[in-house]
């Protein structure tokens, strides 16, 4: 059974640490996002890619955080520094990226941060 | 632009008795819709989607969704309610101009009630 996998599944740092989030996409699969989700904002995409090439991070603050896709298996959201409301839960997903808008995204079971 | 709004932030039906979530959405293309469930501290999970085949669409766990495109509606229904359905559930529709990208309604939670 194929799934999106998350590191670390929970996160507690202090203000001002680096923080880095993984996600391994489920094999086979061309895109992948980056989510946070808060009670007050809901679901907001952060980031996006499509053959490891970034296309959307404009959700995301720019000045703290980062994402990367180092190889197909392997992508990277950093928050450094990171602030107390970066608290959140992140997620990934990934799709296969051939069929448009008709792609099913795939969630993985997030990463709770808590940052004090 | 693409939009969807789901009408209810809660719900609360008893066990057994029918589920009604209701997602209306606003699409300049043909849209792609789905239904999501997320339970508590969990990933999202599918549970169904609509790509302009069949307009009654038949998803996991009994759920069932029709695309009514005269009233932009794309309801999520189930028979009967178990306790197990108790969570949040997101409708969604795709952005539709190849970008991949979805458009999250702000979630119903389903209570069910013993």
């Amino acid at each position: 059974d194929a799934r999106v996998t998350q590191t670390p599944r929970h996160k507690v740092t202090e203000m001002g640490q680096e923080v880095t989030m993984r996600c391994q996409p489920i094999l086979g699969h061309n895109t992948v996002f980056w989510y946070r989700q808060t009670m007050m904002q809901g679901l907001e995409l952060l980031a996006y890619f499509r053959n490891r090439a970034p296309l959307d991070d404009s959700g995301m603050p720019k000045d703290r955080f980062s994402a990367e896709m180092p190889d197909a298996t392997l992508a990277t959201l950093k928050i450094q520094p990171s602030e107390p409301r970066d608290s959140a839960v992140y997620f990934c997903a990934s799709g296969l990226g051939v069929s448009g808008s008709t792609d099913t995204q795939y969630f993985g079971p997030g990463t709770r941060l808590t940052v004090l | 632009a693409q939009s969807v709004t789901q009408l209810d932030s809660h719900v609360s039906v008893s066990e057994g008795t029918p589920v009604l979530l209701r997602c209306n959405y606003s699409s300049s293309y043909s849209p792609s819709l789905f239904w999501y469930v997320q339970h508590p501290n969990k990933g999202l999970q599918l549970l169904l989607k609509y790509t302009s085949a069949a307009t009654l669409v038949k998803g996991i766990n009994g759920f069932e969704a029709e695309f009514k495109k005269s009233e932009t509606s794309f309801h999520l229904t189930k028979p009967s309610a178990h306790m197990s359905d108790a969570a949040e559930y997101f409708c969604v529709v795709s952005d539709g101009s190849g970008t991949y990208k979805y458009i999250f309604g702000t979630g119903t939670r389903l209570k069910v009630l013993a």
